[in-house]
């Protein structure tokens, strides 16, 4: 069975501080992992995917295997990345569920002037 | 940029009535969901749809809920008899094969807001 823990629902920092919104997985295979992005009324869209280790809008996040984490950072946050953060989990390519995603609860994270 | 594309935004509907949700995906994708939020909660999955066929469902996703791809460019959702619990936020996303250069990531529609009364 596949699983994701965002243990924060709120999170909330300074502009300029860094922030890091905390992702835990539980599957048993090889997963593919994601952050998606919900900025107030629109709709969701892709951050960043691990296997391609880019750095979108200042986010980095890295894998690791052996915490099966998946945590969201920036060093340096600003009033335009408050948004619902949503971590979520592929089965990955030789996984069998036609890429169905599995969703944390989600992070709202307000960054305050 | 291509975007998935969802109607109506928002429906207010009698418990026990029909309800139809549509979704148009992005036009070279070939794996289609439909995902739910109810208010407070998270995103969860309801059912995936490959090959003219739907390839896996979640244990929501029970007899009252089917979907169909009838003209090769809407993907509908419908509930037969909405109950009380069905009233959430259902999202249509879209994904491309890898083969054709694709990669895990989903594209969703805004979403369809659905209120049953």
């Amino acid at each position: 069975a596949q699983r994701v823990t965002q243990p924060e629902k709120l999170l909330s920092v300074f502009k300029g501080a860094p922030v890091e919104l905390k992702c835990n997985y539980s599957y048993s295979g090889s997963p593919e992992l994601f952050w998606y992005v919900q900025y107030s009324r629109q709709r969701l869209q892709l951050l960043l995917r691990h296997i391609s280790r880019e750095s979108i809008k200042g986010f980095t996040a890295d894998l690791n295997k052996g915490e099966t984490s998946f945590h969201l950072k920036k060093p340096f946050a600003q009033e335009e990345d408050s948004a619902m953060y949503y971590c979520a989990l592929s089965a990955g390519a030789g996984g069998t569920s036609y890429g169905k995603l599995t969703f944390g609860q989600g992070t709202i994270l307000t960054v305050h002037p | 940029e291509p975007e998935v594309t969802q109607t109506p935004s928002h429906q207010v509907t009698q418990m026990g009535q029909e309800v139809i949700l549509r979704c148009v995906p992005i036009s070279n994708h070939l794996y289609f969901y439909w995902y739910r939020q109810i208010l407070g909660q998270k995103v969860e999955f309801l059912v995936s749809f490959y090959n003219n066929e739907i390839s896996e469902k979640s244990e929501i996703f029970d007899d009252q809920f089917s979907v169909e791809r009838p003209d090769g460019s809407n993907f509908t959702l419908k509930i037969r008899s909405t109950k009380l619990e069905d009233s959430a936020m259902y999202f249509c996303a879209s994904k491309r094969a890898r083969l054709a250069g694709g990669t895990g990531e989903l594209f969703f529609g805004e979403g369809s807001r659905l209120t049953v009364l």
